[in-house]
């Protein structure tokens, strides 16, 4: 069964102090690993699709990484509108029907 | 703009009484599903489908029903509603490959 483990819980970053987010995953063949952002009261955002191992994608302050077990969000200098929660999703090979998601990274950025 | 458009956003009913949360893209994409996401359990798929007429069941399927009449559409329908199905239920569709696009959110509950 596929997996998806995401840490910290919960992040609480100044502003401007760069940290990243974990996504742990098990699959049996990886299709693709999705990150989302969801505000609160919103639907999931589409940050970034990676597809195999060392590829990274760049977005404004974000950066995401994959190995062949997890997954980093990198978030560099964040500011207070980057506060939300980000979900990591993967998609396993063989199949086009569903993601599995992980429960969250709750990010809250201060002044 | 594209968009995932459900209704209602903001339900409360009472345990037996059927309801319906209408889901509709304008992007003519073939693949929708219907998620529900619950704290610390994250998004769990209830159902999908690949094109018209095609559904089927995703990892949490009981007690809800969905057609797929059209293209554009995707009703989840709750035909005898219990207390456990107070949820926030999320619609999302995407073209054969690529990420989801999710609609607002349905925030349900069930007395």
């Amino acid at each position: 069964e596929d997996q998806v483990t995401q840490s910290p819980e919960a992040l609480r970053l100044q502003e401007g102090e760069s940290s990243s987010l974990n996504c742990s995953y098990t699959v049996s063949g990886l299709r693709g690993l999705f990150w989302y952002r969801q505000d609160p009261g919103k639907g999931p955002e589409f940050l970034f699709t990676l597809y195999s191992a060392g590829e990274e994608k760049e977005k404004e302050r974000l950066k995401a990484t994959l190995t062949k077990k997890e997954s980093f969000l990198h978030i560099t200098a964040p500011k207070p509108e980057d506060s939300a929660t980000y979900l990591c999703a993967v998609q396993a090979s063989g199949t086009a029907s569903k993601l599995t998601f992980g429960t969250g990274t709750r990010l809250q950025v201060t002044l | 703009e594209a968009q995932v458009t459900q209704n209602p956003r903001y339900l409360i009913t009472v345990t037996g009484k059927k309801l319906t949360v209408t889901c509709s893209q304008n992007m003519n994409h073939e693949y929708m599903s219907w998620y529900r996401q619950d704290p610390g359990l994250g998004l769990r798929q209830i159902y999908y489908s690949m094109n018209v007429e095609v559904t089927d069941k995703g990892d949490v399927p009981e007690g809800y029903k969905v057609s797929r009449k059209e293209k554009r559409n995707f009703p989840l329908i709750l035909e005898s509603p219990s207390p456990n199905q107070t949820s926030l239920y999320f619609c999302a569709s995407r073209p054969n490959t690529g990420e989801l696009f999710f609609g607002e959110g349905s925030r349900l509950t069930v007395l």
